[in-house]
This record gives C-alpha cells, structure tokens and sequence, in this order.
C-alpha cells in the first residue's frame, strides 16, 4: 500500500528566504506527483503537477523535483512572502491520489 | 467561470440523522472524487466515478453512499451508519480517471465542514 510521509509537519521562516518542503513515498510505480496548497478551512488549490517522465516543473517562484526511483519530491520555494503561508500536500498518483498529511508553512513578515 | 461548486460551507447533524453533501461541476469533466480530511491528517478517498451512472468504493467509504446521476454532480450522503462523520469534506474532479493523461490534475471544490451534534 503506498505510503506518502511530508516532512517536517511544520516550519517556519523569515520573509524573503527560500526554503524546500520534502515529500517521500513508498511505490515507486507512480503515474505522477501533484503538489497543492491549502489555506485554513478552504480546499485545495493545485500548485504543480510532474509526469512520472519528468524531472521537474516551474511555476513562477515554485520548483517541484521529482526523483521516482528514490521515492522523493521536494518543492522550492523561492524568495518566501508572507502570503506563501499555508499547508502544502503532496500526492501521488497511480490509479488514485494518495495524499501526505501536509507541511504547515509560516512566513514571518 | 469555471469551477467546482460545495454545498453548504458549514452542515451540523443530529445523531440517527443522514445528511446529503451537494457537488456540482462545470468543467465537463468525466471524473468525480469524494475525500475526507480528519485534522492534522492528509486527505482519505470515500467513493469516486469515473463516468454517469458509474462509481466505486475508495478507502473508506463504510457508512457514506454517493449517485452519479448527471456529469456534473456527485452527491454524497452520510448516513447513520457512519460513527464518526465530524470531518472536512472536499469534492475534486479530474478530467479522466487514468494517471496517464498529461492533463489529469485534480482540481477541488472549497469544502463542506460537517460536525456532528
């Protein structure tokens, strides 16, 4: 059964810093990793979304890497603002998404 | 303005009571997705369909039911049977059920809180 771990749980940094949020899993046999944000009591806005052939996806201040063979993902955050602050999940997907519980994100102005 | 749509916010029911959570899509997409979120806890898939008429059971989908009954809605109902249903309810959709369309993202509906009184 495919287990997906984020750490840390929790992190916190000073505005302007860039910082790595990790994701591992246990299978391999993934068809593609998608990462999401969710602020409180709102649902899920998805972020990036790598193919199982890829290696990494950029969207404006946020790079996603994903090494399959490892079992690992780490998504970068660059130059972090206050309004990053969130709790970010990774999920994989085979058939279905298996989730992370998520890395709760605070950015201190 | 495209979207997933989740009705009400915020549920309270009763004990003995079944509730209906209401999900609406206009993306045309095929896929529907039910999942829980439980505190400090990633997301639990509870049923998901693939096309009209058409859904299957996810990880844990003892004491909810869902229908299928148009494209763009996937109500879910908890019923009594379930014990502990005081959780966040988030419906997704996706444009195929398959991983392997470059296109599969998961996109979610805002939530439905439901507490239990």
């Amino acid at each position: 059964k495919q287990e997906v771990t984020q750490i840390p749980a929790a992190l916190s940094v000073p505005e302007g810093e860039n910082l790595v949020l990790n994701c591992s899993f246990t299978d391999s046999a993934i068809y593609n990793l998608q990462w999401f944000r969710q602020d409180p009591g709102k649902g899920l806005t998805s972020l990036l979304l790598i193919q199982s052939s890829q290696r990494e996806q950029t969207s404006g201040r946020l790079n996603a890497s994903l090494d399959k063979s490892s079992g690992r993902s780490t998504l970068y955050i660059a130059a972090s603002q206050p309004g990053d602050s969130a709790t970010y999940l990774c999920a994989v997907r085979k058939r279905q998404l298996t989730f992370g519980s998520g890395t709760q994100l605070t950015v201190l102005p | 303005d495209g979207g997933i749509t989740q009705s009400p916010k915020y549920l309270f029911r009763k004990e003995g009571q079944n509730v209906t959570l209401s999900c609406e899509q206009n993306l045309n997409h095929d896929a529907m997705y039910w999942y829980r979120q439980d505190p400090g806890q990633g997301l639990r898939l509870i049923y998901y369909s693939q096309i009209v008429n058409d859904f299957q059971k996810g990880d844990i989908a003892e004491g909810y039911s869902v229908s299928r009954e148009k494209k763009e809605s996937f109500p879910l109902t908890v019923t009594s049977a379930q014990k502990n249903p005081t959780a966040f309810y988030l419906c997704a959709s996706s444009i195929d059920l398959t991983g392997f369309s470059s296109y599969n993202e998961q996109f979610f509906g805002p939530g439905t809180r439901l507490t239990v009184l």
